[in-house]
């Protein structure tokens, strides 16, 4: 079945630092890919996606994510944290079955910033 | 922002009670999803719509119906509701092919008790 994994639950960097958070998904055909963050208490707010092309793709906030085909892996970037980056991320995938698709999303990794 | 607009946004419900969930568009996108969001699960989908009248189940669509009896309206109904249905519930919308960016409305947090 198809699947995203994240493998960080929670991650911790200093404000500054350069972060990356890991994403990898399951899916035979080649995959749209997204990256979505979502603050306390709001929705889902769409940083950043893949469909086809370049493999590093860049997004709002500094963000970038580069397409590893050979990895399955579509990794979140950003050289310099600010405090305000301290958010849940979500790695999703669209999965096709027939003319439909729908949105499968890893379970999130918790960011938290420190001074 | 997309115009979806999610209702009631907050509601505390008995047990065995029915609950209907409505979600709003105003951006004639095809697809409408709803997911529910628990810690440690990240959003799981109930069912999506990918028509009018043209739905499907996701991952975790038991205990749930849907209906989309025009463009934009989606409505998620729990029959009966349960304590195990308590989660923070997300409506989304996209279109298909290349357009299959899904855009978020603000939750709905569903407590039963």
């Amino acid at each position: 079945a198809q699947s995203v994994t994240q493998p960080d639950i929670h991650i911790t960097v200093s404000e500054g630092a350069s972060l990356e958070l890991r994403c990898n998904y399951s899916y035979g055909a080649t995959p749209y890919l997204f990256w979505y963050v979502q603050s306390p208490g709001q929705g889902l707010q769409l940083l950043l996606k893949y469909f086809s092309g370049d493999t590093l793709v860049q997004g709002i906030k500094g963000f970038e994510a580069e397409f590893k085909r050979s990895q399955s892996s579509f990794n979140l970037r950003k050289p310099s944290v600010h405090w305000s980056d301290a958010a849940e991320y979500f790695c999703a995938v669209v999965v096709y079955g027939g003319s439909q698709g729908n949105l499968i999303f890893g379970k999130g990794t918790k960011l938290s910033v420190k001074p | 922002d997309a115009g979806i607009t999610q209702s009631p946004r907050h509601k505390v419900t008995e047990t065995g009670t029915p609950v209907t969930l409505r979600c709003h568009q105003t951006e004639n996108h095809r697809y409408m999803y709803w997911y529910r969001q628990d810690p440690g699960h990240g959003l799981r989908l109930i069912h999506y719509s990918y028509g009018v009248k043209d739905t499907d189940k996701g991952e975790v669509s038991d205990g749930y119906s849907v209906s989309r009896s025009k463009t934009e309206d989606f409505l998620l109904t729990l029959e009966s509701a349960t304590s195990s249905q308590t989660s923070v519930y997300f409506c989304a919308i996209g279109g298909t092919g290349r357009n299959t960016e899904a855009f978020f409305g603000q939750g709905t947090r569903l407590t039963v008790v």
